[in-house]
C-alpha cells in the first residue's frame, strides 16, 4: 500500500441495504476525512477524525457513520442506503503536525450508485 | 458570501497560451491556501501550496492577495495535459478544516 486505499472502487447497491466503504492509509497520518462529490456541489465533508478514537460530524453527516479504532483505518457506513446517497466518495488524510501547508492526500474514490 | 468561490468555467484556451484564474475567500483569518488539480473521474491531487510571498513551480505561479482576499493560479505555455478541474482550497481556521471551492474547469485546445 502506498498512500490511501479505498474499497470497493465502485458499487451498485439496493436501497435499504447497509454498506461499508473501506479506507486504509499507511502514512501514519493522524487526521482522516470522508467527502462526497456531486456534480455542481463540489466536495462536501461527511465525517472526520482528528486522531484515532475520535470522530466528528462534517457538513452532511446524516445517514452516515464512521469509526476510528486505529490510525490506519477509517470506514464509512451507510446504515440504510437511499438513492440520494448516490455519489463519488473520497477518503482523505492529513498530518497537521507537519504544518499547515501540506494539504490532504486523497484515495482514488468509491463510485456508489443506490437504486 | 460563500466561503470559497471560483468561476466554474469552462476556460477554453489554445495550447501554448497563458491562462489565469482567481478564487475568492470570505474568512480574513484564513491561513493556508492550496490549489488542487482533479482529472475527470479521478481524485483531487495537490498542485501547490500558496505562500504569502507567492510561489512558482515550473509553468505554474500561485499568488495570494490578503487585502482583497483572493488567490490566483497562472499557467504559462499551457499543455494539453493541463486540461483538468482546478480546485481552490482554503483553511477555515474555525476548526482547522479546509474548505474546497467547486472548481474551475480548464480545457486546453490543440
Amino acid at each position: 500500500i502506498a498512500g490511501i486505499t479505498q474499497a470497493p472502487t465502485s458499487q451498485i447497491l439496493a436501497a435499504g441495504r447497509r454498506m461499508t466503504l473501506r479506507c486504509t492509509q499507511d502514512m501514519r497520518h493522524n487526521a482522516m476525512y470522508w467527502y462526497r462529490q456531486d456534480l455542481g456541489l463540489g466536495l462536501r465533508l461527511i465525517h472526520y477524525s482528528n486522531t484515532a478514537g475520535t470522530t466528528g460530524k462534517g457538513e452532511v453527516p446524516d445517514g452516515y457513520s464512521v469509526s476510528r479504532a486505529n490510525t490506519d483505518d477509517f470506514p464509512l457506513t451507510l446504515a440504510s442506503a437511499v438513492p440520494s446517497q448516490t455519489s463519488v466518495y473520497f477518503c482523505a488524510s492529513s498530518d497537521p503536525m507537519r504544518g499547515r501547508n501540506y494539504g490532504y492526500t486523497f484515495g482514488s474514490g468509491t463510485r456508489l450508485t443506490v437504486v | 458570501r460563500k466561503e470559497v468561490e471560483q468561476d466554474p468555467g469552462p476556460f477554453n484556451v489554445p495550447e501554448g497560451a497563458t491562462v489565469a484564474f482567481n478564487c475568492t475567500y470570505s474568512n480574513s483569518a484564513s491561513q493556508s491556501f492550496f490549489w488542487y488539480r482533479q482529472d475527470c473521474r479521478k481524485e483531487p491531487k495537490l498542485l501547490m501550496s500558496v505562500y504569502s510571498s507567492g510561489n512558482e513551480d515550473g509553468r505554474f505561479t500561485a499568488q495570494l492577495n490578503r487585502a482583497s482576499q483572493y488567490i490566483s493560479l497562472l499557467i504559462r505555455d499551457s499543455k494539453l495535459s493541463d486540461s483538468a478541474t482546478y480546485l481552490c482550497v482554503v483553511n477555515s481556521n474555525r476548526d482547522d478544516k479546509i474548505i474546497f471551492g467547486k472548481g474551475t474547469r480548464l480545457h486546453i485546445l490543440p
